[in-house]
C-alpha cells in the first residue's frame, strides 16, 4: 500500500522568504505525486501534479516541485512566500484501483507566514 | 464551469441520528470520491463511485453509504451517528479518462458536528 510522509507540521517562514515543504512518498511502481492547499474553511485546491516527464514540475501561485525517485521525495518550493500562502499544504501518491486512481493523503504541513 | 457543489455546508446532528450529504460534481466529470477530515486522522478516503457503481471503497464501518446518480449527482449516508464521526466531509470529482489519473476537484465540504 502506499503512504505519504510529511515530516513537518508546522512550518513558519517571514513574508519574501523562500519556503520548501517536504514530502517522502512510499509506492512500488511509478508513482502520481500531487500538491494540493486548503484555506480555512475550504476544499481542496490543486497545485500541480507529476505524472512523468521532466521531474521538476510548475504549478499555480509561483510554486514548484521535484520528483527524485532515489530519495522518494515530492518536495514543494517557492521562492518567495506572500502572506496569502498561509494555508495547509497537502502532498498526495495516486495509485491506480479499479480502473481509476485513488490519493492517499500526507497529513499536511500547515505554513504560517509572518509579516 | 461551476465548481464541485457540496451542501449543505453545515450540519448538527445527534448522536443516533442519520445524515445525508449531497454532492454534485463538475459538469462532465463522471467520478465522485469522498473524503472524511479530522484534526486526528486527517484525510481519509471513504468512497468512490463511477457511473453510478461504487468502484473503490475505504476502510469504514457499513454505517457510511454512498450512491450516484445517474447525472453524476452524489449522496452520503451516515445512519447511527456517533461523536467521532464529527468531521469535514469532502466531495471530490474527476474524469479519470484512459489513464485515470487525473486530478481530483473538491468541493469546499460538509462540516458535520455531532452532539
Amino acid at each position: 500500500a502506499q503512504s505519504v510522509t510529511q515530516p513537518d507540521i508546522h512550518i513558519t517562514v517571514s513574508e519574501g522568504a523562500s519556503l520548501e515543504l517536504r514530502c517522502n512518498y512510499s509506492y512500488g511502481a511509478t508513482p502520481y505525486l500531487f500538491w494540493y492547499v486548503q484555506s480555512p474553511g475550504q476544499g481542496l485546491q490543486l497545485l500541480l501534479k507529476y505524472f512523468s516527464g521532466d521531474t521538476l514540475v510548475q504549478g499555480i501561485k509561483g510554486f514548484e516541485a521535484e520528483f527524485k525517485r532515489s530519495q522518494s521525495s515530492f518536495n514543494l518550493r517557492k521562492p518567495s512566500v506572500h502572506w496569502s500562502d498561509a494555508a495547509e499544504y497537502f502532498c498526495a501518491v495516486g495509485a491506480s484501483s479499479g480502473g481509476s486512481y485513488i490519493p492517499t493523503f500526507g497529513r499536511g504541513t500547515s505554513l504560517i507566514v509572518h509579516p | 464551469k461551476a465548481g464541485v457543489t457540496q451542501t449543505p455546508r453545515y450540519l448538527i446532528k445527534t448522536r443516533g441520528q442519520q445524515v445525508t450529504l449531497s454532492c454534485s460534481p463538475i459538469s462532465g466529470h463522471r467520478s465522485v470520491s469522498w473524503y472524511q477530515q479530522t484534526p486526528g486522522q486527517g484525510l481519509q478516503f471513504l468512497f468512490e463511485y463511477f457511473s453510478e457503481t461504487q468502484r473503490n471503497k475505504g476502510n469504514f464501518p457499513g454505517r457510511f453509504s454512498g450512491r450516484q446518480f445517474s447525472n453524476s449527482r452524489s449522496e452520503m449516508n451516515v445512519s447511527t451517528l456517533e461523536l467521532g464521526d464529527s468531521a469535514l466531509y469532502l466531495c471530490a470529482s474527476n474524469d479519470p479518462g484512459i489513464a485515470g489519473n487525473s486530478p481530483l476537484h473538491f468541493g469546499n465540504g460538509t462540516r458535520l458536528t455531532v452532539t
